[in-house]
């Protein structure tokens, strides 16, 4: 079966622009989670969708939004982009049906590079 | 979140057994003990969890001390491929099913693996 799919994998934007990033989960998997990669800071948790409902949520300010659709897909959302926004963002989705379940997949990821 | 320290990297050669080490001494009754990897440019990619009991699959064994305060991740025969950053994490248990919970990524033991 497919798997977690992130589009696009790269982009450059220039500071102040905003950008949405596209996460596509594995089929019936219907928890989406987003993580911020950077060389300084290692792998961080963004936040946690599941049902369309945002279930938890990680230390960022409120520049980073996301959403989850009915089919589960998931984009994420940064505005006013700053240079440290620079990273790799990571989705990962699961079956979220319980402790036992909920080995994460994860996409490749999308390089953001702002300049 | 209860926290892991792992050391920052290790070396192998390749056929040879690795152990990889993980201390978490704060880690709370209902703690599950996850290990994910992440190869060069990819995602991290779940490796293997357990809570008390030792675990065997086909990537890897994980070895969990009596008190559950230090775990151990076992490569049988290391290759060229398990190169990568190993992370141990300790994931809330999710008292209802329906969701998944975030994952704390730490800093990880960087694997080299030599020939």
């Amino acid at each position: 079966k497919a798997g977690v799919t992130q589009t696009p994998r790269y982009l450059i934007k220039t500071r102040g622009q905003q950008v949405t990033l596209s996460c596509s989960p594995i089929s019936g998997h219907r928890s989406v989670s987003w993580y911020q990669q950077t060389p300084g800071q290692g792998l961080q948790f963004l936040f946690e969708y599941f049902s369309e409902t945002q279930r938890n949520k990680g230390n960022f300010p409120g520049r980073f939004s996301g959403r989850q659709f009915s089919n589960s897909r998931s984009e994420m959302n940064v505005s006013t982009l700053e240079l440290g926004d620079s990273a790799l963002y990571l989705c990962a989705s699961s079956l979220g049906t319980g402790v036992m379940n909920t080995e994460a997949f994860f996409g490749q990821g999308t390089r953001l590079t702002v300049v | 979140d209860a926290k892991t320290t792992q050391p920052n990297s290790m070396e192998s050669n390749e056929e040879e057994p690795v152990h990889l080490p993980c201390n978490h001494s704060t880690i709370s009754g209902t703690d599950y003990i996850h290990w994910y990897r992440q190869l060069p440019s990819q995602g991290p990619e779940y490796v293997i969890h357990g809570l008390t009991s030792n675990v065997n699959n086909r990537m890897a064994s994980l070895a969990i001390a009596e008190d559950r305060k230090s775990s151990t991740l076992i490569l049988h025969r290391a290759t060229l491929r398990d190169a990568a950053v190993y992370y141990c994490i300790l994931r809330d248990a999710v008292p209802n099913a329906g969701t998944a919970s975030k994952l704390t990524f730490g800093t990880g033991t960087r694997l080299q693996v030599t020939l």
